[in-house]
């Protein structure tokens, strides 16, 4: 069972205004990860981090920020956010473990922008 | 060409048949696949991982990896209702360090 929690989970707001959104796991994982998926959509990966003062962006670009200060809180950040931005985010989290790296997701922050 | 490549369906099966999902990659250096399944706005849960080609069985469910092929399937047996959801596929890419998934495909089970 993996132990990786978002919040909020669901986020209405309003254009313009700054939102952090929440990842946190209890599991010691290395690797984390953010995507974007829009409903009936594919997933696509916007950030990650091998670990600690680690981040990298993903295949999309996105307009987010994150950062890793701690090990296990990974949270993503948008500065102004708009309509454009208004979908699910899922963080995901891994251990290094060689072919068996599996990534645990946590539930999801679904974000409406006004 | 996508990395990973999957029809996204809809894929209709009847209640108690084998449902078949198939997942091409073009890494030929992959070497870890992932099955994921996700339910109408709940987020993936692993359903199983493949590494060796052949099968591997889990209860009603058998991936099917085949490298030299760059593909891998997933069995369902004796689909259930509550079998009905999206299934994505998902490659240890050699060289990413990092899954690439598919775009999933859509299953529905009919009773």
């Amino acid at each position: 069972e993996a132990d990786i929690y978002q919040t909020p989970r669901y986020l209405v707001i309003g254009t313009g205004k700054k939102i952090t959104l929440e990842c946190s796991q209890t599991m010691g994982h290395d690797k984390m990860y953010w995507y974007q998926q829009d409903p009936g959509m594919e997933l696509h990966l916007i950030h990650y981090s091998y670990g600690v003062n680690s981040t990298e962006k993903g295949d999309l670009s996105s307009e987010s920020t994150v950062s890793r200060i701690r090990t296990e809180h990974f949270p993503l950040t948008l500065e102004s956010a708009r309509p454009s931005h208004t979908s699910q985010y899922l963080c995901a989290s891994s251990r290094d473990r060689g072919r068996e790296e599996t990534q645990y997701f946590g539930p999801g922050t679904r974000l409406l922008v006004l | 060409q996508k990395e990973v490549e999957q029809n996204s369906g809809p894929l209709s099966v009847p209640e108690g048949a084998i449902a078949s999902l198939n997942c091409t990659y073009s890494d030929r250096g992959s070497q870890s696949f992932f099955w994921y399944r996700q339910y109408s706005g709940k987020s993936p849960e692993l359903i199983m991982f493949i590494y060796s080609n052949g099968d591997k069985e889990d209860g009603r469910f058998t991936a099917q990896l085949n490298k030299a092929s760059q593909y891998v399937s997933l069995l369902i047996r004796d689909s259930q209702p509550s079998d009905s959801a999206t299934y994505l596929c998902a490659v240890d890419i050699q060289g990413a360090q990092k899954l690439v998934f598919g775009q999933g495909t859509r299953l529905t089970i009919n009773p």
